[in-house]
C-alpha cells in the first residue's frame, strides 16, 4: 500500500524539542523529494521544509530556519524533522508530503494523515 | 515570497449548483498552480496541477483555468462529497511554496 505515516507528535513545553518521523511504504522512497507542511488549528497550510533525493538540497521556511532540521534515511524509508526551540506558534498538525513531477509541474501527490504537535506550558 | 489570496472565504451553495473559486497571486506564477481539497480531520488531496490538469482519479466536474496571477477552480455540479475546504498553491517561485488561505464550500 502506497502511503506515508507521520509519528512523534505530542505535547511539549515552549523551548523544548521534538523529533517527527515520516515513514514511507509501497513505493521507491529514494526516488522522491519529501516536504513537511503544517497546519495550525483552524488555519491554512504552511510549507516548512523540503529535502531532495540524496539530501543534496534542503530548504526551510523563514519561520523555522535555524530551529528545525530535516533529514532522511533511505535505508529506513523515512524522513525526519528535528524541531528545537519550539514556540507556541509551532502548534499544528504536521504533514509529510511526497513531491511528484510532470514535465515542469510540481505537486504533492501523496500526504500522510498528519501528527499533532502542541507547544504549551 | 509570492502571496496567494483566495476568494471568497466561504461559498454557500446547494448540491447540484456550480461553484467558482478564485485564487490570485501577488506576482505571475505562469501556469504553475495546483489546487487541493481538504475535508475535516483529513490530509489535503491533490485535485489539479499545472492550472488545469486533473490528478489521477479526480472527476471531470472539477476544472481549473487561468494564468499569470488569476486562477479559477470550477466545480460544475456540486456533489455531497465536494463540500470541503479548497487551497491553491504556487510552485513557480520557491522556496517557499505558498498556499492561499483557503475557500470553504459549505452546504446552503
Amino acid at each position: 500500500q502506497v502511503q506515508l505515516v507521520e509519528s512523534g507528535g505530542g505535547l511539549v513545553k515552549p523551548g523544548g524539542s521534538l523529533r517527527l518521523s515520516c515513514a514511507a511504504s509501497g513505493f521507491t522512497f529514494s526516488d522522491y523529494y519529501i516536504n513537511w507542511i503544517r497546519q495550525a488549528p483552524g488555519k491554512g497550510l504552511e510549507w516548512i521544509s523540503y529535502i531532495s533525493r540524496s539530501s543534496n538540497m534542503i530548504y526551510y521556511a523563514d519561520s523555522v530556519k535555524g530551529r528545525f532540521t530535516i533529514s532522511r534515511d533511505d535505508a529506513k524509508n523515512s524522513v525526519y524533522l528535528q524541531m528545537n526551540s519550539l514556540r507556541a506558534e509551532d502548534t499544528a498538525v504536521y504533514y509529510c508530503a511526497r513531491e511528484e513531477y510532470d514535465m515542469l509541474h510540481i505537486y504533492f501527490d501523496l500526504w500522510g494523515p498528519g501528527t499533532l504537535v502542541t507547544v504549551s506550558s | 515570497e509570492i502571496v496567494m489570496t483566495q476568494s471568497p472565504g466561504t461559498l454557500s451553495l446547494s448540491p447540484g449548483e456550480r461553484a467558482t473559486l478564485s485564487c490570485r497571486a501577488s506576482q505571475s506564477v505562469n501556469s504553475n498552480l495546483a489546487w487541493y481539497q481538504q475535508k475535516p480531520g483529513q490530509a489535503p488531496r491533490l485535485l489539479i496541477y499545472g492550472t488545469s490538469t486533473r490528478a489521477t482519479g479526480i472527476p471531470a466536474r472539477f476544472s481549473g483555468s487561468g494564468s499569470g496571477t488569476e486562477f479559477t477552480l470550477t466545480i460544475s455540479s456540486l456533489q455531497s462529497e465536494d463540500f470541503a475546504v479548497y487551497y491553491c498553491q504556487q510552485y513557480n517561485n520557491w522556496p517557499p511554496y505558498t498556499f492561499g488561505q483557503g475557500t470553504k464550500v459549505e452546504i446552503k
